[in-house]
């Protein structure tokens, strides 16, 4: 089965880099994703990257892929108090208009 | 580009009655919407998913006959939930996702709907 996991929840200070991780478990993932959820808010994409990359670098955040430990993780440099929300994981199959499967999402708060 | 709404934003209603909650796709045609449900401090779990003219494929666990789905066109999907209980309090999350070259098809999600049954 599916099961896609986070930590819960990562406090950074303003203008220090926030690393958010993710572990999954089906290795036939073809797409992974972080999604942003701001408070009352639906999920907004920030970023994928596709199963046979290892790295992808997009502005502050930079996505990094361990396919052989299942290991995803979400840098985000020089954080400022609007990256406060909750950070989903997730993954799908084929990309293809698929189910995704998200994880259990971290909060990251920023303080001053 | 890729908006996607949802109404009502929030809804309060007594238990037994029906609540319609909307998705829609303003600016693009999606081939499938999604509708998910959160309940506090979790995740997001899939319901079911809808293709325009066909019937809803619903997740195991999710009663079809309680939440009726509707995907009357390429920019419209309904969630009905019926005869609501307490237990289905929860916020609401419907995506609609479009075809993409050189990359993943792309959910978009709405807003979310808070749905509160007393």
């Amino acid at each position: 089965g599916e099961d896609v996991e986070q930590s819960l929840f990562l406090s950074v200070r303003e203008g220090d880099s926030s690393v958010i991780n993710c572990t999954y478990t089906d290795s036939s993932s073809t797409y992974l994703y972080w999604y942003k959820q701001e408070p009352g808010a639906g999920l907004q994409l920030l970023t994928y990257i596709f199963s046979n990359m290892d790295m992808k670098q997009d502005q502050r955040l930079t996505v990094l892929l361990n396919k052989k430990d299942k290991h995803l993780s979400l840098r985000i440099a020089d954080t400022q108090t609007g990256d406060s929300a909750i950070y989903f994981c997730a993954e799908s199959m084929t990309g293809t208009a698929s189910k995704l499967t998200f994880g259990t999402g971290t909060r990251l708060q920023v303080t001053l | 580009g890729a908006v996607v709404s949802q109404h009502p934003s929030r809804v309060i209603c007594k238990s037994g009655t029906s609540v319609k909650i909307e998705c829609r796709s303003l600016d693009f045609q999606a081939t499938t919407m999604f509708w998910y449900r959160q309940f506090p401090k979790q995740s997001l779990m899939l319901m079911a998913t809808s293709n325009e003219g066909s019937k809803a494929t619903y997740e195991q666990g999710v009663e079809k006959d309680k939440f009726l789905i509707n995907h009357a066109s390429l920019t419209l999907s309904t969630l009905t939930v019926t005869s609501a209980h307490p237990e289905d309090s929860s916020f609401y999350i419907c995506s609609a996702s479009t075809p993409a070259t050189g990359g993943p098809d792309t959910q978009y999600f709405g807003p979310g709907t808070r749905l509160t049954v007393l």
